[in-house]
């Protein structure tokens, strides 16, 4: 079992909606999560951290559950320039970065 | 603030050859460099970190002579693959914490390999 599972996608959605994607980690011991966006052939872009309470940056929610130890980001009214993959990362208690394989988005005119 | 270069973007070379990569903080003291290897549609995978003036800490399968990492200043970490080889080929991405492994790290372009 991945530390880190993400559905790949991709995820076809028309500009305007609300799209939401999940990510499960398996070590329960994980202190850190992030949501992180990495277009084509780029270097990841840190999106927002998780926090346990949950958080909002704008059109981006992020949810963290330790119960369940799962992760999910919402985002509303999608525009054309959120196509990218959504990588979910995860910091375990060595302080290291474990990464999922990322879920593909694209948004449609 | 908190800009990370590498250097090349992106080199083809021959196998059986090197290639060194260069990763750069810009404006920041870097204690602490990451790097990374990402196939395509995978995870980046954590190759090595690195302190300034100490040896590299290489993960559970990264060959450290096959490797070769050196970071002999607070700005500048260097990643040379030896004696390429065609499955080497992958997208290289370097990251750099201020203040060690817990600190946020900041990514550089990456660099994308090709062995023919």
């Amino acid at each position: 079992r991945k530390e880190v599972e993400q559905d790949p996608g991709p995820f076809n959605v028309p500009e305007g909606a609300t799209v939401a994607f999940n990510c499960t980690y398996s070590n329960s011991a994980s202190q850190s999560f992030f949501w992180y966006r990495q277009d084509c052939r780029k270097e990841p872009k840190l999106l927002m951290s998780v926090y346990s309470s949950g958080n909002e940056d704008g059109r981006f929610t992020a949810q963290l559950n330790r119960a369940s130890q799962y992760i999910s980001l919402l985002i509303r009214d999608s525009k054309l320039s959120d196509s990218a993959t959504y990588l979910c990362v995860v910091r375990d208690s060595n302080y290291q970065l474990i990464w999922g394989a990322g879920t593909k988005l694209i948004i449609k005119p | 603030g908190a800009v990370v270069s590498q250097h090349p973007s992106w080199v083809i070379c021959k196998s059986g050859t090197s290639v060194k990569i260069e990763c750069r903080s810009l404006d920041f003291q870097a204690t602490t460099m990451f790097w990374y290897r990402q196939f395509p549609k995978q995870s980046l995978m954590l190759m090595a970190t690195s302190n300034e003036g100490s040896k590299a800490t290489y993960e559970q399968g990264v060959e450290k002579d096959k490797f070769l990492i050196n970071h002999a200043s607070l700005t500048l970490s260097t990643l040379t693959v030896t004696s390429a080889h065609p499955e080497d080929s992958s997208f290289y991405i370097c990251s750099a914490s201020r203040t060690g492994e817990a600190a946020e790290q900041y990514f550089g372009p990456g660099t994308r390999l090709t062995v023919t």
